[in-house]
């Protein structure tokens, strides 16, 4: 089975400030592994994709496959990043989600 | 391209009842997968739908049901309606021929039971 786990469900850090992210999953396979967004009235919507491996709005992520994580990062936080994170699964053309980390940025 | 779009926006419902919920995919998309987001929770897969048949299915009852439509829309049906039925509903759509690619997501279906 698939599953994936964001031990936070709150994450606040001040402006400027190094942020990580927390994603474990737990899959027989290779992964493909997701970081989704939800901004304020806003719909889910693709952060970056590990395959990628490109950075989107200073965040990054690294499949580390040892420790079967997917931390997302960012070295310098800004009051934009203020949203809801989702790190996801793809297995069998499905997603598997995290329960998701609210990152809260203040000024 | 208006992307994923999902109708209703917002549903009330009694336990018993029975409801529709609709999705149009993303233009060029022929996949659509549907999920149920509790309050507090991640989206958890429903099913989904390509060349109109279920392709796969999530740990969900049959009261859960669905369609696709020659357009690639879908419609999703939830019977004999539980208070725990109560969430959001998102619609993705996706190419099936380019598989783990990114799904598009609409804005959800906000289904409250009474």
């Amino acid at each position: 089975a698939q599953r994936v786990t964001q031990p936070e469900k709150l994450l606040s850090v001040f402006k400027g400030a190094p942020v990580e992210l927390k994603c474990n999953y737990s899959y027989s396979g290779s992964p493909e592994l997701f970081w989704y967004v939800q901004y304020s009235r806003q719909r889910l919507q693709l952060l970056l994709r590990h395959i990628s491996r490109e950075s989107i709005k200073g965040f990054t992520a690294d499949l580390n496959k040892g420790e079967t994580s997917f931390h997302l990062k960012k070295p310098f936080a800004q009051e934009e990043d203020s949203a809801m994170y989702y790190c996801a699964l793809s297995g069998y053309s499905t997603l598997t989600f995290g329960k998701g980390t609210m990152l809260l940025v203040s000024p | 391209d208006a992307g994923v779009t999902q109708s209703p926006t917002h549903l009330i419902k009694t336990r018993g009842q029975q409801v529709t919920l609709r999705c149009s995919p993303k233009s060029g998309h022929d996949t659509v997968s549907w999920y149920q987001q509790a309050l507090g929770q991640g989206p958890q897969f429903i099913f989904q739908y390509y060349e109109e048949e279920e392709r796969q299915r999530g740990n969900f009852p049959d009261r859960f049901s669905g369609h696709q439509f020659p357009n690639y829309s879908s419609e999703l049906n939830v019977n004999a309606l539980l208070l725990g039925d109560s969430a959001l509903y998102l619609c993705a759509s996706s190419l099936f021929t380019a598989s783990n690619q990114p799904q598009h997501f609409g804005d959800g279906t906000r289904l409250s039971i009474l």
